[in-house]
């Protein structure tokens, strides 16, 4: 079935380093893949989004790459800072049907100044 | 997002009761959603309708149910026989079938006592 894996689950930068997570996806024919910062307690908020007929898109300190061959796709955070620590989920939206996002299971950046 | 209302934003429960957690919106978006989400967990699809009077389960609907009367309600149900209902509830929208973007409320917070 449908399937997107998200790694790591945690991870800890300093302040101004960069941060990496990547997601896997099980469907080839997925064409949407957003990215949601949540803080505790508070709502998802989508971040940035890229969709299959792209292969990098970038605002202002994140971007978002595909590689649609391997069927991953990665978030990059540069000169990170501390207001960046949330829970960061991927999803990729599977069609044929459906039309459902499937999440991630989450990756809880840490920024330490 | 911030056409999208949540309510009650905390709610208690004994066991055996059920409950109504509303979801509104004034984005005259189509398609409603239902997540849950566990502590330190990602989201779970419970159900989801793309249109007024049509509604589909997710991937945990045993013990939710789910009404689409009007365009900007999606009221969910926590049934008596959901076992496990303690968890944080979101309602998301989107444009409309075949529409991938996903846009959050604010979140029920769900305790049974």
């Amino acid at each position: 079935g449908e399937n997107v894996e998200q790694h790591p689950s945690t991870l800890s930068v300093q302040e101004g380093d960069s941060a990496v997570i990547k997601c896997t996806y099980s469907d080839s024919a997925s064409n949407y893949f957003p990215w949601y910062k949540q803080e505790l307690g508070k709502r998802p908020q989508l971040i940035i989004d890229i969709r299959s007929n792209v292969g990098e898109k970038k605002d202002q300190r994140i971007a978002v790459t595909l590689n649609k061959t391997a069927k991953h796709f990665s978030l990059h955070i540069t000169e990170t800072q501390p207001e960046d620590s949330a829970v960061y989920f991927c999803a990729a939206f599977f069609s044929g049907g459906y039309n459902k996002l499937i999440f991630g299971a989450g990756t809880r950046l840490a920024v330490h100044p | 997002d911030g056409g999208i209302t949540q309510s009650p934003k905390y709610l208690f429960r004994k066991e055996g009761q059920n409950v109504t957690l509303s979801c509104e919106q004034n984005l005259n978006h189509d398609a409603m959603y239902w997540y849950r989400q566990d502590p330190g967990q990602g989201l779970r699809l419970i159900y989801y309708s793309q249109i007024v009077n049509d509604f589909q389960k997710g991937d945990i609907a045993e013990g939710y149910s789910v009404s689409r009367e009007k365009k900007e309600s999606f009221p969910l149900t926590v049934t008596s026989a959901q076992k496990n209902p303690t968890a944080f509830y979101l309602c998301a929208v989107g444009q409309g079938p075949n529409t991938d973007t996903q846009y959050f409320g604010p979140g029920t917070r769900l305790t049974v006592l």
